[in-house]
């Protein structure tokens, strides 16, 4: 079963244009991760958030997180065409397993 | 790159056969997890070894099962293959010794089952 949901499914933009993709959970997080992947292939880890934060920079990301609301979002600003990819946040109990959600399709044309 | 690297790369079976994948993991991590993610879904954990135990296990049936070896890499079989096995097979390392959260992806492997 999907712990998170991701929204929108799919999204198309332009190059230089902002990126925001929202994740849903349903339960109780240690910590909440956002995952990109390329054409099918391996996931790479881009951020960690846990669930004493609320907001969280790497370069051009941005995440938030509300535990009221069983929230998060992951910002992409000044989209690139190499950030064309599917992103998946994940939610785990620690250092243990994670559980993903369907993700998000990014689409950045030039 | 991560590190991680699983093979084959691509395979086809037939239902009713058996298969076997295999991850190499990152250096200095002790703990692997597979994970089976079906076209336009998100991957789902199968399960997870740690020193050579399995470490947990999601809702897979018997028929997946895995090894985990002194060197840390590992084995995924699955026995008895059903067309709806057909997924991408993704292995990913971890350090519990480290302290370190992040599980880190190898390209996967891709299972056709006709």
């Amino acid at each position: 079963s999907q712990q998170g949901e991701e929204d929108p499914q799919a999204l198309s933009i332009q190059e230089g244009e902002n990126a925001t993709m929202n994740c849903s959970y349903k339960t109780s997080i240690n910590n909440l991760q956002w995952y990109r992947q390329n054409s099918g292939r391996g996931l790479v880890h881009l951020i960690l958030i846990r669930s004493n934060e609320r907001e969280k920079h790497s370069g051009r990301l941005r995440v938030t997180l509300d535990t009221s609301k069983k929230s998060s979002s992951l910002l992409i600003t000044a989209s690139r065409a190499a950030d064309t990819a599917s992103y998946f946040c994940a939610t785990g109990p620690g250092y243990s397993t994670l559980t993903f959600g369907k993700g998000t399709m990014l689409l950045v044309s030039p | 790159e991560t590190g991680v690297t699983q093979s084959p790369t691509h395979l086809i079976k037939t239902r009713g056969q058996q298969v076997t994948l295999r991850c190499s993991s990152q250096s200095g991590h002790n703990t692997v997890s597979w994970y089976q993610q079906a076209l336009g879904q998100g991957p789902q954990f199968i399960f997870q070894y740690y020193r050579e135990e399995e470490n947990g296990r999601g809702n897979f049936p018997p028929r997946f099962s895995g090894l985990q070896f002194p060197n840390y890499s590992s084995e995924l079989n699955v026995n008895a293959l059903e067309l709806d096995d057909s997924a991408l097979y993704l292995c990913a390392s971890s350090s519990e010794r480290e302290k370190v959260e992040t599980q880190y992806f190898g390209p996967g492997t891709r299972l056709l089952v006709l």
